[in-house]
C-alpha cells in the first residue's frame, strides 16, 4: 500500500471550513484514499473515502486531485467536536481492512 | 445494536502475568482485527482473523496470541506480560466484501492497559 504523508498539526476557527491536505505520491491505480479520526480516547471513525472522483457525505467532502497524487479533506463547517485526530490511508479496495496501517495522522484543533 | 464492545476497558498487571481482552462485534462482520496504539503513534496491527477459525499474524504479533473461535468474538491473550506491552489496544470489524456496504472498519472503545 502506498504511503501518505500529512502536516503533523493544524488549527481551525469554529464554523470555519478546516482543509486537511494529505500526499500520497505513489498510490497506484486500484488504489483507494480512506479517511478516518480518531477522538481524543476514542477508536478510530470512518469519515469518507473515494478513487478518482470528488466525493461528499453528511460528514466532509473529499477532493482528490487529477493525477491522484494528493486529497484534501474538507470539514465545511468545523465544530468544537471535531478536534481529532485526522488519518488519511490509501489501499486497495476489497482486500480486507488488515491491509490499513495507520500513519500518525494531523492533529486538527478547533478553536471557539 | 451495540457494535464492537472490548472488555475490559482498563486493566494493570504486573510483569509475567497472563490477560486476555475479549472483543465482541454484533454486526456480523466476518473480519476482526486487534491493534495497539501508543503515544504520539498512529494504529499497529496485532493479529487479524478473516473468519472464524482463522488467525494472522500483523505488523507487531510477538508476544500476544488470538483467537477466533465464533464469528462475533475475537481474543487477544497475553501470555506473559511485559512492560513493553503497555499500551491502549481497539478491536475493529468489517464486512467481508461480498457481504456489500462499505468497506471500512468499525472500531471498540479500546482497552488501556498498563504492564507494571
Amino acid at each position: 500500500d502506498a504511503k501518505t504523508t500529512q502536516p503533523t498539526s493544524m488549527d481551525c476557527a469554529e464554523g470555519r471550513a478546516a482543509n486537511l491536505p494529505c500526499n500520497h505520491s505513489t498510490i497506484s491505480g486500484n488504489e483507494y484514499v480512506y479517511w478516518y479520526r480518531q477522538i481524543h480516547s476514542q477508536g478510530p471513525q470512518y469519515i469518507i473515502h473515494g478513487l478518482k472522483n470528488n466525493e461528499t457525505n453528511e460528514m466532509a467532502s473529499l477532493i482528490i486531485t487529477e493525477d491522484r497524487k494528493s486529497s484534501t479533506l474538507i470539514l465545511p463547517h468545523a465544530t468544537l467536536r471535531d478536534t481529532a485526530v485526522y488519518y488519511c490511508i490509501v489501499r486497495v479496495l476489497n482486500t480486507g481492512g488488515f491491509k490499513t496501517i495507520f500513519g500518525a495522522g494531523t492533529r486538527l484543533f478547533v478553536k471557539a | 445494536n451495540a457494535g464492537v464492545t472490548q472488555t475490559p476497558k482498563f486493566r494493570v498487571l504486573k510483569t509475567g502475568q497472563s490477560m486476555t481482552l475479549l472483543c465482541a462485534q454484533d454486526m456480523n462482520h466476518e473480519y476482526m482485527y486487534w491493534y495497539r496504539q501508543d503515544p504520539g503513534m498512529g494504529l499497529r496491527l496485532i493479529h487479524y482473523s478473516v473468519g472464524e477459525g482463522t488467525t494472522a499474524k500483523g505488523e507487531v504479533p510477538d508476544g500476544y496470541n488470538v483467537s477466533r473461535l465464533k464469528k462475533q468474538n475475537f481474543l487477544l491473550g497475553l501470555e506473559s506480560a511485559a512492560p513493553s506491552q503497555t499500551s491502549v489496544y481497539f478491536c475493529a470489524s468489517s464486512p467481508h466484501p461480498i457481504q456489500g456496504g462499505l468497506d471500512t472498519q468499525y472500531f471498540g472503545p479500546g482497552t488501556r492497559l498498563t504492564v507494571l
